[in-house]
């Protein structure tokens, strides 16, 4: 059974800081992996999507890598704003369906 | 182009009660996915509809819980009668039916459901 884990749980930095979130699963075949965010009441974005096939994926200040035999992503943020607050979720993908972390809640102090 | 949209975003019942949650995908998805988040959880997968079809429905928790997709167009998750662990915000997706396998999915923003 998958086993998806994000970490830190929390963070908290200030305006213009580089970092970076962590996500591990427990079982190495998958289809792909996407990172998601989620502003309070509201749904989820997709930020990136990387195919098991693919490394990385970038899209802006945002960096995601894939190295599936270690089980592991992470997801680097550029140069941090406070329009940055939200939690971000790491899903992976078996042929039908996500599995979800926890979700790391990102503020960004001004 | 729309995106996925669900009704209603907020609903307040009692135990017991019944209570319907409507998802439209992004037209001419024909994969439409219910997911849910219990307070306090991780995002939990819920069932999968190919078309009309039920691909997979191995996250249904209980038989207090019916999914339909007539017509392969829109879908509803009933819940009757609804127990308090039910409350959680119940998300839907959708993607292409593509080939070369499991592609983007779209999230729509949710309906967050209370049982009082």
């Amino acid at each position: 059974k998958q086993e998806v884990t994000q970490i830190p749980a929390a963070l908290s930095v200030p305006e213009g800081e580089n970092l970076v979130l962590n996500c591990s699963f427990t079982d190495s075949a998958i289809y792909n992996l996407q990172w998601f965010r989620q502003d309070p009441g509201k749904g989820l974005t997709s930020l990136l999507l990387i195919q098991s096939s693919q490394r990385e994926q970038t899209s802006g200040r945002l960096n995601a890598s894939l190295d599936k035999s270690s089980g592991r992503s992470t997801l680097y943020i550029a140069a941090s704003q406070p329009g940055d607050s939200a939690t971000y979720l790491c899903a992976v993908r078996d042929f039908n369906k996500f599995y979800f972390g926890s979700g790391t809640k990102l503020n960004v102090k001004p | 182009e729309a995106g996925v949209t669900q009704f209603p975003s907020h609903s307040v019942i009692e135990k017991g009660q019944t209570v319907t949650l409507r998802c439209d995908p992004i037209s001419g998805h024909d994969n439409l996915y219910w997911y849910r988040r219990v307070m306090g959880k991780e995002i939990k997968f819920l069932l999968h509809f190919v078309k009309e079809s039920k691909q997979d429905e191995s996250g249904m928790p209980n038989n207090r819980f019916l999914a339909e997709r007539t017509g392969g167009t829109y879908s509803t998750l009933k819940v009757q009668p609804a127990e308090l662990e039910d409350s959680g915000v119940y998300f839907c997706a959708s993607s292409p039916l593509l080939a070369g396998g499991p592609n983007e999915q779209f999230f729509g923003p949710g309906t967050r459901l209370t049982v009082l």
